[in-house]
């Protein structure tokens, strides 16, 4: 069946530096979402992409899709203490049904 | 507005036993789905469904069962707790389908306990 995966499934980073996750599809997807888990929280939506190669930021996070619309990346620039959290993708299997990937954790280190 | 509500926060529940897990949204949301979320499999749907009435069966429905009632309410039934059910269970809502340019609303969670 159709899959979602996330790599890497853990990151640990030095408070200041970058952090990407990335998102692959073993089919091609009509739009991507990306959603945060903060520690003990309920995942909460962060955007979504629909066209191909689209690109879009909110402040210090960029967002991709793939030309191919196979897979998207997330990228934090300067990470800070307040992105900890578990991001994932979620992408359509159909018209009422998504599939998340397993997500990535990503850990500051101070 | 208190958005997607979910009750109880926490439950230990003994094996056998049955109980229902309830959700409730506040924003005439025609979409309703329950995930499962245990570590390192990410988010799992267990139910959904596209409005009231109507229910089916997502990737992981077995021993548990919903219905739709009315708009703002989706419970789940656990038929009878078994410990391989112990999890994290999520309610979420949305405007639209989800696979087609909406956003999903979580609820809290339920942290469930089968001893």
């Amino acid at each position: 069946g159709q899959q979602v995966m996330q790599i890497p499934q853990y990151q640990h980073v030095q408070e200041g530096e970058d952090f990407t996750t990335y998102c692959n599809s073993s089919t091609t997807l009509s739009n991507i979402q990306w959603y945060k888990q903060r520690p003990g929280g309920h995942p909460v939506f962060l955007i979504q992409l629909v066209k191909s190669g689209e690109v879009k930021k909110q402040k210090r996070l960029t967002f991709q899709f793939g030309e191919a619309k196979k897979n998207s990346s997330l990228h934090i620039t300067a990470t800070q203490t307040t992105d900890v959290g578990t991001y994932f993708c979620a992408g359509p299997v159909s018209d009422d049904k998504i599939i998340f990937g397993k997500g990535t954790r990503l850990h500051i280190l101070p | 507005n208190a958005g997607v509500t979910q009750t109880p926060k926490f439950q230990v529940l003994k094996t056998g036993q049955s109980m229902t897990l309830q959700c409730a949204q506040d924003m005439n949301h025609e979409y309703m789905s329950w995930y499962r979320q245990d570590p390192g499999m990410g988010l799992r749907l267990i139910h959904y469904s596209v409005g009231a009435g109507i229910t089916d069966q997502g990737e992981v429905p077995n021993g548990y069962n919903v219905s739709r009632s009315t708009t703002e309410d989706f419970p789940l039934r656990l038929l009878s707790a078994a410990p391989s059910q112990t999890s994290v269970y999520f309610c979420a809502s949305s405007y639209g389908l989800p696979g087609v340019n909406t956003e999903a609303f979580f609820g809290q969670g339920t942290r469930l306990t089968v001893v």
